[in-house]
């Protein structure tokens, strides 16, 4: 079965540090997502992306953040300085179409660790 | 706003007993429900959904209704195995063109032998 698959599983950098977080989604998917869950709190939305664009953004992503597809098959979340909050686990997730239950695929996971 | 609650965990059973995990909503419109399911050291898994009113969704002996006079989706399993033992997400997707699903705190099951 078709999966979505994250790299690094657990990332540790300083504060201040630029961390990229990748991603790949299911091949024939057209709508791409990052969500994020601090430890003990709930899964929160991040940023949605379809057709090289964010379609849809949170409170949460500000200028920090930053999400690409660099190519046919990588979807990316850049936090460009990071702070001891960003300390999470991020869930990329994706989906063929934008029908309201079509059902959101999510990878595994990266545990990411500000120090 | 809109926004899902759970019930609180972990909630602990013994193997073959019956679950249940409450979950309310609040929503504008008609939102599509979902439960998703998180293994240890895995991803989220859609368990189940639904998308309108009196409809139940069901996977792996699990069964949820979606009740809007209740604003409820109540997740259900008439006898739970240890391999049950998971972290269970209520979660809604907002009708009118939204995508992003907004989650409950999650529920941590614990299943003993």
């Amino acid at each position: 079965e078709p999966e979505v698959t994250q790299t690094p599983s657990h990332q540790v950098t300083q504060m201040g540090q630029e961390v990229i977080l990748r991603c790949v989604p299911i091949s024939n998917h057209l709508y791409f997502y990052w969500y994020r869950q601090i430890l003990g709190q709930k899964v929160e939305f991040l940023v949605s992306f379809y057709n090289n664009e964010i379609s849809e953004k949170s409170e949460i992503f500000d200028d920090q953040f930053s999400v690409e597809r660099p190519d046919g098959s990588n979807f990316t979340l850049k936090i460009r300085s990071t702070k001891l909050e960003d300390s999470a686990m991020y869930f990329c997730a994706s989906r063929g179409t934008l029908q309201g239950a079509d059902t959101q695929y999510f990878g595994p996971g990266t545990r990411l660790t500000v120090l | 706003g809109n926004s899902v609650t759970q019930m609180e965990g972990p909630v602990t059973l013994s193997e073959e007993a019956f679950l249940t995990i409450n979950c309310t909503y609040t929503a504008t419109g008609y939102p599509s429900l979902f439960w998703y399911v998180q293994y240890p050291g895995e991803g989220l898994q859609l368990l189940l959904k639904a998308t309108k009113a009196d409809d139940k969704g069901s996977n792996k002996g699990f069964e949820a209704t979606y009740r809007k006079e209740t604003t409820s989706f109540h997740l259900e399993k008439g006898s739970v195995q240890v391999s049950d033992s998971a972290v269970y997400f209520c979660a809604l997707i907002l009708s009118g063109g939204y995508n992003k699903l907004i989650f409950g705190a999650g529920t941590r099951l614990a299943v003993h032998p």
